[in-house]
């Protein structure tokens, strides 16, 4: 059974910082991997999806890796924001086309 | 990017009543859509695939009697909750499975969510 687990699971920092949030997943039979940003009380934004056959996406100053034989992941944020304070969920697809989530990060970038 | 709508986007309601939540896919059609849930704090767990025409798939754990799911046509996935209970409050959040042209990618896309409160 996928398991999808994010490191840490709350960060604060101050604002400017470049910092990168983890996440791992138990099995590497993916179809591809998605970072969302969820808001409090919100829906999810999606940031950036890799897809299985892919290392690395990037968007802004945002920047996605992925290591499909380690079952690992990591989001880059650049120069962080105090508008960048969010949850951030990691998510893998499987093979049938289920997203299984990991636990999120809260982000809480400070000015 | 494709649009996916949700209504209620919030609702309140009484102990015992049913609740239906609609999800539709504004630009797209969607044989597969899914539903999930959110509880306070936590990340969002799949309750069952939506396939038009057929019986959902439910994930292990969730009732399918309480959580009435039907995919009447490409574009709409409803979810009934039925007999609510203040335990079922929590995010519910859609998803339609997009499978894209021939070649191109598989990408889920999400709906805004509603937030149901049960009284």
């Amino acid at each position: 059974k996928q398991e999808v687990t994010q490191i840490p699971a709350a960060l604060s920092v101050p604002e400017g910082e470049n910092l990168v949030l983890n996440c791992s997943f138990t099995d590497s039979a993916i179809y591809n991997l998605q970072w969302f940003r969820q808001d409090p009380g919100k829906g999810l934004t999606s940031l950036l999806l890799i897809q299985s056959s892919q290392r690395e996406q990037t968007s802004g100053r945002l920047n996605a890796s992925l290591d499909k034989s380690s079952g690992r992941s990591t989001l880059y944020i650049a120069a962080s924001q105090p508008g960048d304070s969010a949850t951030y969920l990691c998510a893998v697809m499987d093979s049938s086309y289920k997203l299984i989530f990991g636990s999120g990060t809260r982000l809480l970038v400070r000015p | 990017g494709a649009v996916v709508s949700q209504h209620p986007s919030r609702v309140i309601c009484k102990s015992g009543t049913s609740v239906k939540i609609e999800c539709r896919s504004l630009d797209f059609q969607a044989t597969t859509m899914f539903w999930y849930r959110q509880f306070p704090k936590q990340s969002l767990m799949l309750m069952a695939t939506s396939n038009e025409g057929s019986k959902a798939t439910y994930e292990q754990g969730v009732e399918k009697d309480k959580f009435l799911i039907n995919h009447a046509s490409l574009t709409l996935s409803t979810l009934t909750v039925t007999s609510a209970h203040p335990e079922d409050s929590s995010f519910y959040i859609c998803s339609a499975r997009d499978p894209g042209l021939a070649g191109g990618w598989d990408t889920q896309y999400f709906g805004p969510g509603t937030r149901l409160t049960v009284l």
